[in-house]
């Protein structure tokens, strides 16, 4: 079975820092990888994805992320993070092949901003 | 178009009340899924459809029921609410074939006392 782990609950970065958020994933098919964003008191909004060829995948509004096969890894990252990045961040891989069964998630991280 | 939809938006049910989940979208998907997110837990799927007239079971699908009678709608049905099944369930729905996202409803908060 697929499952995904995010590491750390919580991350607080400074406006223009780096954003770094982690994902490791374990799938016994070749997954297929995805960043989501919640916004307090939202549903979610679709990032980036990864599905195949190019491992390095640009998403909205700056971030992108690296598939790492040797790592089973998946690391979001922006450049500069702005106030607006304040949010909740979720990291799935479809449950099959092709994800008409669902994504699987793991439990997310907030990321938290100082100016 | 309104993209997905969920009504109602919060919701506050006595141990053993039953209620219905509403869900629908206007995007012609095939696909549609319930989720339901806990704190700490991120989401977890409760069930899905891949067409009218199928469903299939998640992994956590007890105490749910759902139907899919329509392309657009998806209710879920608890049919005696517990405690346990206090959470913030979202509804999504995609289109067929390989590797498209999914389009997340707002969410419904359900507070079971």
């Amino acid at each position: 079975a697929q499952s995904v782990t995010q590491l750390g609950s919580h991350v607080s970065v400074s406006e223009g820092a780096l954003v770094l958020l982690r994902c490791n994933y374990s799938s016994s098919v070749p997954p297929y990888l995805f960043w989501y964003v919640q916004y307090p008191n939202q549903g979610l909004q679709l990032l980036l994805k990864y599905t195949t060829g190019a491992t390095l995948v640009k998403g909205i509004n700056g971030f992108e992320a690296e598939f790492k096969k040797s790592e089973t890894s998946f690391h979001l990252t922006k450049p500069s993070a702005h106030m607006s990045d304040a949010a909740e961040y979720f990291c799935a891989v479809s449950r099959t092949g092709g994800g008409a069964d669902g994504l699987t998630f793991g439990k997310g991280t907030h990321l938290i901003l100082q100016p | 178009n309104a993209g997905v939809t969920q009504t109602p938006k919060f919701r506050v049910l006595k141990t053993g009340q039953s209620m219905t989940l509403l869900c629908a979208q206007d995007m012609n998907h095939e696909y549609m899924y319930w989720y339901r997110q806990d704190p700490g837990m991120g989401l977890r799927l409760i069930h899905y459809s891949v067409g009218e007239g199928t469903t299939a079971k998640g992994e956590v699908p007890d105490g749910y029921n759902v139907s899919r009678s329509t392309t657009e709608d998806f209710p879920l049905r608890l049919l005696s609410a517990a405690p346990s099944q206090t959470s913030v369930y979202f509804c999504a729905s995609r289109p067929s074939g390989e590797l498209n996202e999914q389009f997340f409803g707002p969410g419904t908060r359900l507070t079971v006392l």
